[in-house]
This record gives structure tokens, sequence and C-alpha cells, in this order.
């Protein structure tokens, strides 16, 4: 079992703030990093697919770094919007199998 | 959901009986998975599959079995349904574009044992 760790477990920022979750894993034997929306009783929905060292992913407000070499990505929203608020899964990927963080809830109050 | 079906998407069964889910796919791909989701455990692989037939263990395997004889199916069955395994239970599958657009999840099927 492979430790997949996402700070803070919560978040509560008000609208037209900017802000941002750390996901952590192994950097050994790195495959490919999953950033995931997950709306409350809903499917998780993927947002970027992360493989390189260095990469940076930007869809919209939402943006995404990734450094393999130690181990971690963040995930930032620029100017928080109340339909932003969902729980943000990272998942470790590493050859067939995918190890999800808890997710970071994020509640952005109007 | 991209093709993805999970069937029953709600069920409530007893403890000690047997409790079988459906996950059916029409994109004929060849991974697929089964997670649970349990608050403060985010989503554990349960098993996965690579093929018809080739299946494998996940994190939390225990007390499940999977089935895959076609391509668009995969079963996961509760031998005996315990308590501890009421949860949501959520399929994915892995398209070939996953490197760009990620693992596509189905709806769900939120389970009660009682």
């Amino acid at each position: 079992i492979l430790n997949v760790e996402q700070s803070p477990q919560s978040l509560h920022v008000q609208e037209g703030d900017s802000t941002n979750f750390t996901c952590s894993f192994p950097s050994s034997n790195f495959y490919a990093l999953h950033w995931y929306r997950w709306e409350t009783a809903k499917s998780p929905e993927a947002l970027f697919v992360m493989t390189l060292n260095g990469d940076e992913k930007k869809k919209g407000r939402i943006s995404a770094t990734l450094n393999t070499k130690e181990g971690y990505s963040y995930l930032y929203i620029k100017g928080s919007q109340p339909e932003d608020s969902a729980t943000y899964l990272c998942a470790f990927n590493r050859g067939n199998q995918f190890y999800f963080g808890t997710g970071t809830s994020l509640t952005v109050i109007p | 959901d991209a093709g993805i079906t999970q069937s029953p998407r709600h069920k409530v069964t007893e403890t000690g009986t047997p409790v079988t889910l459906r996950c059916h796919q029409t994109e004929n791909h060849r991974y697929m998975y089964w997670y649970r989701q349990d608050p403060g455990h985010g989503l554990r692989l349960i098993h996965y599959s690579y093929g018809v037939k080739d299946t494998d263990k996940g994190e939390v395997s225990d007390g499940y079995s999977v089935s895959r004889s076609k391509t668009e199916d995969f079963l996961l069955t509760l031998e005996s349904a315990t308590s501890s395994q009421t949860s949501v239970y959520f399929c994915a599958i892995r398209s070939m574009g996953w490197v760009n657009y990620g693992y596509t999840f189905g709806s769900g099927t939120r389970l009660t044992v009682v």
C-alpha cells in the first residue's frame, strides 16, 4: 500500500480568494499523477494528468504543478468561485494501479 | 458517463448474504477497476482487471471477488456481506486517452449491509 497524502484535509475560503492544495506521493517508480474534482453525489472527474517532472497544466482558473523528484504536486485555484466547492483528489499511478489520497474538501463562501 | 454504467445504484442487503455489483462499459476498454469510498479513506482499490479473465487484487480485496468473462462487464461480488462493507462502490475504466483525460468513473453504487 502506497501512502498518498493530501493537505489540508478541508479548506474554507471566501469567494475571490486564491488557494492551493498539496499532494505528496512516493518519488520512486513514478508513472503519473492525476488530479480529480469530485462533487457531492457525483463521480470524480479528471482535471489533470501529469507525467513529467516540472509539468505545469492549466484549465481556466485551475492549475497544477508536479515535482517527481521530491514527490509532490500543487493544485492552485485562482479567484475561487462557489462552483469550485468540491473535494479535490490526487491519485498516484504506478503501473496498473492507482492510489488515491483522501482529498481536500474545498468550500467557497459567497 | 462516457459509456460506463454501474448497477444497481442503491442496494440494502442483510449480513451474510452474497451481493454482486455490475460495471458495464460500451467502449471496449481493457482496464477496469473497483474502488470503495469511505469517509477518511478516500478511494481504495479493491480489484482491477487488465483483460478478460485477467484480474488482480488491490489494497482492500479481502471479502471480495471479481469476474470478467467478457470485455464489457466487470462484476464485484461480496461473498458474505458484512456491515464493514457498507460503502459507496465506484467502477472506473482506463481509456486509450487516459494520459490526457484521466480515468473515467461510474456513478457509484451505494451499498448498505444491515
